[in-house]
């Protein structure tokens, strides 16, 4: 079992609608939690990280974690074109960075 | 904005040669990482340091080295380039206690 799983997609989701992207850890002792935003040829950039069970929010974006069920999601409000992009998870585990292999987000004007 | 570079951004070399691949950071991050990605996959630890000094292999078997004689340097190096090497290569650092990682631009290369 990978240790960060995440749903490939393509998740194709209609402008202004909410999208919502999932990740399963396996670990139980993951410590904190990150989602990475990456578009095609670039670096992946930090959009949220989160530590404690509950909802965190930026914005438009929502992390969700829960620690009992072992998954951490993402909400994107009022999704824009400029949304879609490669969503990647990733949990800290004993001081490294495990990343999932990410989803695909596509917001459909 | 984080302050972490790569150089090259793109190299074509041959097969056989030896390639170092350059990153600094200019935050004093003490946590230092290259990944290997390529495109659609997903990232791949393959070196990490926590100081100076300090050097580990990740996740995946890689031919390459690596160094880390200053804080703000952590270079990478293929003795001898394979095509099998062909791939993006990113570093990125953080600081102990913060845990926001930040990428540098990547390194893309492309081995014949």
């Amino acid at each position: 079992q990978k240790e960060v799983e995440q749903n490939s997609g393509p998740l194709s989701v209609p402008e202004g609608a909410i999208a919502s992207l999932n990740c399963t850890y396996s670990d139980r002792g993951s410590q904190s939690f990150f989602w990475y935003r990456q578009y095609s040829g670039k670096s992946p950039e930090l959009i949220m990280f989160i530590y404690s069970n509950g909802d965190k929010e930026d914005g438009r974006f929502t992390a969700q974690l829960n620690k009992a069920s072992q998954y951490v999601s993402l909400l994107i409000r009022d999704s824009q074109p400029s949304d879609s992009a490669t969503y990647l998870c990733a949990v800290n585990l004993n001081d490294k960075i495990i990343f999932g292999k990410g989803t695909r987000l596509h917001i459909l004007p | 904005e984080a302050d972490i570079y790569q150089t090259p951004r793109y190299l074509v070399i041959g097969t056989g040669k030896k390639i170092t691949l350059e990153c600094s950071q200019t935050m004093g991050h003490d946590k230092m990482y290259w990944y290997q990605q390529d495109p659609g996959m997903e990232l791949h630890l393959i070196h990490y340091s926590y100081g100076v000094n300090s050097t580990e292999k990740g996740d995946l078997s890689s031919e390459s080295t690596v160094s880390r004689i200053r804080t703000e340097h952590f270079p990478l190096t293929l003795e001898s380039a394979r095509p099998s090497h062909t791939s993006q290569y990113l570093c990125a650092s953080t600081q102990s206690g913060l845990e926001t990682q930040y990428f540098g631009p990547g390194t893309r290369l492309l081995v014949l």
